[in-house]
C-alpha cells in the first residue's frame, strides 16, 4: 500500500534560522497539499502542488514537488516566533482515490 | 462567519453513552470529510463524503461510528456506546472540488469519555 513519511518529526530552531520539513512516498502521488496546524487550532491550508517539479514561494515559505513527484519539501527561511506550529503535507489515495491522509506531521518550535 | 461549523464544540459523556456530532460545511461545498486527532498526533482519516454518498470509510472505525450526509450538505458523525479510547478532537473538513481541492475545517468537537 501507499506509504508516506513525514519527517522529522520535530524541530526546535532559533529564531531566523531556516527550517525544513519533507514528505516521501514509495509511490508516485498525484498531488499534494500543506497544511499548518497552530498549538490549539485546526489546519489552515498552505498551498497545493501538482506539477512534477513544481516549485511556489509564499513570503518565506517554499514549496516543492520532487521530479518524480514522490516527494516534496516545505522550506522557511529566517523562521520567526510566528511560525510555531505543526506542519502537515496531505496526500490523496484510498480505493476511491478521494480519500486525502495526513503525513505524521512536524513540531516546530522556534527560541526568541 | 460562512465557515465550516461543527456543533457541539464540547462533549463530555460517560462510558457506554452514544453521542452525535454535527457538521455544516461550507455553502456548496460537494464533499466533506471527517477526521479524528489525538493530543500529539496527526488528525486519522474517518470518512468522505461526495454530496450524499458516503465514498470511503477509514477501518479505523469499529460498528460503533457512523456518519450521514442525508441531504448533500451537514453531515452527523454518530458514536455508539462510547469508550475511552473514543476520546479526541472530532474534525470535520469541506472541498469544493471534487478533484482533490483545498481543505477547509472547522473548529471541532472535543470528546472526552469518563
Amino acid at each position: 500500500g501507499q506509504q508516506v513519511m513525514q519527517i522529522p518529526q520535530y524541530q526546535h530552531v532559533q529564531e531566523g534560522e531556516d527550517f525544513t520539513t519533507y514528505c516521501n512516498s514509495s509511490t508516485t502521488l498525484s498531488n499534494i497539499q500543506w497544511y499548518k496546524q497552530r498549538p490549539g487550532g485546526h489546519p489552515v491550508f498552505l498551498i497545493q502542488l501538482v506539477k512534477s517539479g513544481e516549485v511556489k514561494k509564499q513570503k518565506r515559505l517554499t514549496f516543492q514537488f520532487g521530479e518524480a513527484k514522490k516527494n516534496s519539501s516545505l522550506h522557511i527561511t529566517a523562521t520567526q516566533t510566528t511560525d510555531v506550529g505543526t506542519y502537515f503535507c496531505i496526500y490523496a489515495g484510498g480505493t476511491s482515490y478521494g480519500k486525502l491522509t495526513f503525513g505524521q506531521g512536524t513540531i516546530l518550535t522556534v527560541h526568541p | 462567519d460562512t465557515g465550516v461549523s461543527q456543533d457541539p464544540r464540547h462533549k463530555i459523556t460517560k462510558r457506554g453513552q452514544n453521542v452525535t456530532f454535527r457538521c455544516d460545511p461550507i455553502s456548496e461545498h460537494n464533499r466533506l470529510y471527517w477526521y479524528r486527532q489525538t493530543l500529539g498526533q496527526g488528525p486519522e482519516f474517518l470518512t468522505y463524503f461526495q454530496n450524499e454518498a458516503q465514498l470511503e470509510k477509514s477501518r479505523l472505525l469499529s460498528d460503533r461510528f457512523s456518519a450521514e450526509r442525508p441531504k448533500g450538505s451537514f453531515s452527523t458523525l454518530e458514536i455508539q456506546r462510547t469508550e475511552q479510547g473514543d476520546s479526541a478532537m472530532y474534525l470535520c473538513a469541506s472541498s469544493r472540488r471534487n478533484d482533490l481541492g483545498e481543505l477547509f475545517f472547522g473548529e471541532g468537537s472535543r470528546l472526552t469519555v469518563l
